[in-house]
């Protein structure tokens, strides 16, 4: 059974960076056949797709995003990363992680991060 | 981007209803639409892939059904369990988009 987990800070001050990380267990990363994602939900809102990484280090971004995403893999660790930069209030959400690049078969519980000083 | 629309935006229906919710997308997306159910406090799970595909484990009751713009999700007979909200979610173009999601709870 595979599963996700975030890690990360869950206060980031303004204008700094973001920073998660989503630990694979119960598969490999690297076995390939499966994208991993990054997708966000605002407080009482809807679900926005932030990219995905392929093992190969293949990434797409959301335009919405793409001049602040990074997204990486380290297949020794069985982890991929989220970095976003020049945060703002607006980036107060919850993130999960999540496997797939058509459907989302397999999330994280989620983890907020709040944006504020 | 692909728009992604859903109607109702909530309702209310009695145990043993049949539920229905609609997504439409902005443009022709043939059949790459999936279905998620998500409870308060947890991650969204997939229920429906391929517009029509109800995903391992998934009850029988769920089901869907469409193709190019307009899709269905049927609930067919609502069980309290089901309390959620459901979004849709299309995969034809980059970026993926999601619904605004419909709240469904006991009447």
């Amino acid at each position: 059974q595979v599963q996700l987990q975030e890690s990360g800070p869950g206060l980031v001050k303004p204008s700094q960076t973001l920073s998660l990380t989503c630990t694979v267990s119960g598969g490999s990363i690297s076995s390939g056949g499966y994208y991993w994602s990054w997708i966000r939900q605002h407080p009482g809102k809807g679900l926005e797709w932030i990219g995905y990484i392929y093992y190969s280090g293949s990434t797409y971004y959301n335009p919405s995003l793409k001049s602040r995403v990074t997204i990486s893999v380290d297949t020794s660790k069985n982890q991929f990363s989220l970095k976003l930069s020049s945060v703002t209030a607006a980036d107060t959400a919850v993130y999960y992680c999540a496997r797939g690049a058509y459907y989302y078969d397999y999330w994280g519980q989620g983890t907020l991060v709040t944006v504020s000083s | 981007d692909i728009q992604m629309t859903q109607s109702p935006s909530s309702l209310s229906a009695s145990v043993g209803d049949r539920v229905t919710i609609t997504c439409q997308a902005s443009q022709d997306i043939s059949n790459y639409l999936n279905w998620y159910q998500q409870k308060p406090g947890k991650a969204p799970k997939l229920l429906i892939y391929d517009a029509s595909n109800l995903e391992t484990g998934v009850p029988s009751r769920f089901s869907g059904s469409g193709s190019g713009t307009d899709f269905t999700f049927t609930i067919s007979s609502l069980q309290p369990e089901d309390i959620a909200t459901y979004y849709c979610q299309q995969y034809d173009n980059l970026p993926r988009t999601f619904g605004p999601g419909t709240k469904v709870d006991i009447k």
